[in-house]
């Protein structure tokens, strides 16, 4: 069954650091890839994308994302986060048709 | 820049009442989303339109039904509201057509809905 999985509720980090948010997806073929990002109260924003080509793709605000077809992975990284960044991320996936499935998000916290 | 916008941000109905949620984008997309938000099982798929008076059942759309008159805009109906309809709800619009960021959702700002 086509499945998206983001492992992480929960992330705390210190600001300064480096970030790492992953999703794995279930699918016989390469899906189309997205990372969104909602701040509190917000709508979704989208901050990067992947189709074909490069599996390294970069986005908005910082972020990069790697496209792993051998682990089914797509995960989000940022070296050193901002205050700025506490959100909640969601990862979301298009298999082939009009929709996207979204994984359960992550929430991140960034500590002074 | 692609704008969708919603209708209300925070709407509070008493059980039974019917509620309208609309919600309009103005970048000609063919595709429109109805989405509910909830804490710990991230957004699930009410309804979905590909097209004027089309649409097609998501995930959850038990006790909602949706109507697409214009292009533009498409509503969210919630028939006869109850406790456990309270949630946020999320619309989005994307284009089907090729080289037009194929399939790239975007987001209005939601509506928190309370029904109690």
């Amino acid at each position: 069954a086509q499945s998206v999985t983001q492992p992480d509720i929960h992330i705390t980090v210190s600001e300064g650091a480096s970030l790492e948010l992953r999703c794995n997806y279930s699918y016989g073929a390469t899906p189309y890839l997205f990372w969104y990002v909602q701040s509190p109260g917000q709508g979704l924003q989208l901050l990067l994308k992947y189709f074909s080509g490069d599996t390294l793709v970069q986005g908005i605000k910082g972020f990069e994302a790697e496209f792993k077809r051998s682990q089914s992975s797509f995960n989000l990284r940022k070296p050193s986060v901002h205050w700025s960044d506490a959100a909640e991320y969601f990862c979301a996936v298009n298999f082939g048709n009009e929709k996207l499935t979204f994984g359960t998000g992550t929430r991140l916290t960034i500590i002074p | 820049d692609v704008k969708v916008t919603q209708s209300s941000r925070y709407l509070v109905k008493r059980t039974g009442e019917k509620v309208f949620l609309e919600c309009v984008q103005d970048m000609d997309h063919e595709n429109m989303f109805w989405y509910r938000q909830d804490p710990g099982l991230g957004l699930r798929l009410i309804y979905f339109s590909y097209d004027v008076k089309m649409k097609e059942k998501g995930d959850i759309p038990e006790g909602y039904s949706v109507s697409r008159e214009k292009k533009e805009r498409f509503s969210l109906i919630l028939e006869s509201a109850s406790t456990n309809q309270t949630s946020m709800y999320l619309c989005a619009s994307s284009s089907s057509r090729q080289g037009v960021a194929l399939y790239e959702q975007y987001f209005g700002p939601g509506t928190r809905l309370t029904v109690t």
